[in-house]
């Protein structure tokens, strides 16, 4: 049971331009989701979160929106940078209760590619 | 700071062979998870240590996988004997996590394991 899905395997933007990655989750316990980036030969590296408390989280470049109703969340990247480049991870927990440690569900990833 | 330290890097071995992995987390971190990524995939956690004690280990194939991390703080993991199916990197992560308070998990580099 595939509880968080990516289901772009990949995107292709142009320098400059928007990239948008989209999420969806099944698990109504979720209660915080995260977006981890990937290089190649190397670890997730954490990126930007978001409560389930809110529905929009912005970090720079990065913005985080969350649709709870649609149980959808997105990643906005604006502008793109060719350095932007790499594998892009949606995960997400379940802490309700203060038993979690923080256990993450992550989906597929989506292969993102910025062209210069 | 130093990072999620993993090793080896790479490994090949043939089908019902034995393959040991080992992690260095974060100074200080009391959380310590594994994950497979197979390709095409997303991490799936296999277990979750708090300081030396086992959080969740519901994913661990327990038959031929099995992890210790004694004195809280370096941890192995061990495949015994291995699958073909086994063939994965496997990350290594630690966080600072406490009950109910979602913490970043940094990941280490991962261990590339090829079965023959």
């Amino acid at each position: 049971d595939q509880q968080v899905k990516q289901n772009s395997p990949s995107l292709s933007v142009q320098e400059g331009r928007i990239s948008i990655l989209n999420c969806d989750y099944t698990n109504s316990m979720f209660d915080y989701f995260l977006w981890y980036k990937k290089y190649p030969a190397e670890g997730p590296t954490f990126l930007i979160s978001i409560s389930s408390i809110k529905d929009k989280n912005e970090d720079g470049r990065f913005t985080v929106f969350l649709n709870k109703s649609a149980k959808h969340l997105s990643l906005h990247i604006v502008p793109s940078q060719p350095g932007d480049s790499a594998v892009y991870f949606c995960a997400a927990s379940n802490n309700a209760g203060g038993t979690s440690y923080g256990k993450l569900t992550f989906g597929q990833g989506t292969i993102l590619t910025v062209h210069p | 700071e130093a990072g999620v330290a993993q090793s080896p890097r790479y490994k090949i071995i043939e089908k019902r062979q034995s393959v040991a992995f080992w992690c260095n987390p974060i100074s200080g971190h009391a959380t310590l998870y594994w994950y497979q990524q197979i390709l095409g995939q997303g991490p799936k956690l296999l277990i979750q240590f708090q300081n030396n004690g086992v959080v969740d280990d519901s994913q661990l194939p327990k038959d031929r996988f099995s992890a210790e991390r004694l004195k809280g703080v370096d941890s192995t993991l061990k495949i015994q004997p291995a699958k073909l199916e086994d063939s994965a990197v496997y990350l290594c992560a630690s966080s600072p996590a406490r009950a109910g308070r979602q913490e970043t998990q940094y990941f280490g580099p991962g261990t590339r394991l090829l079965v023959l």
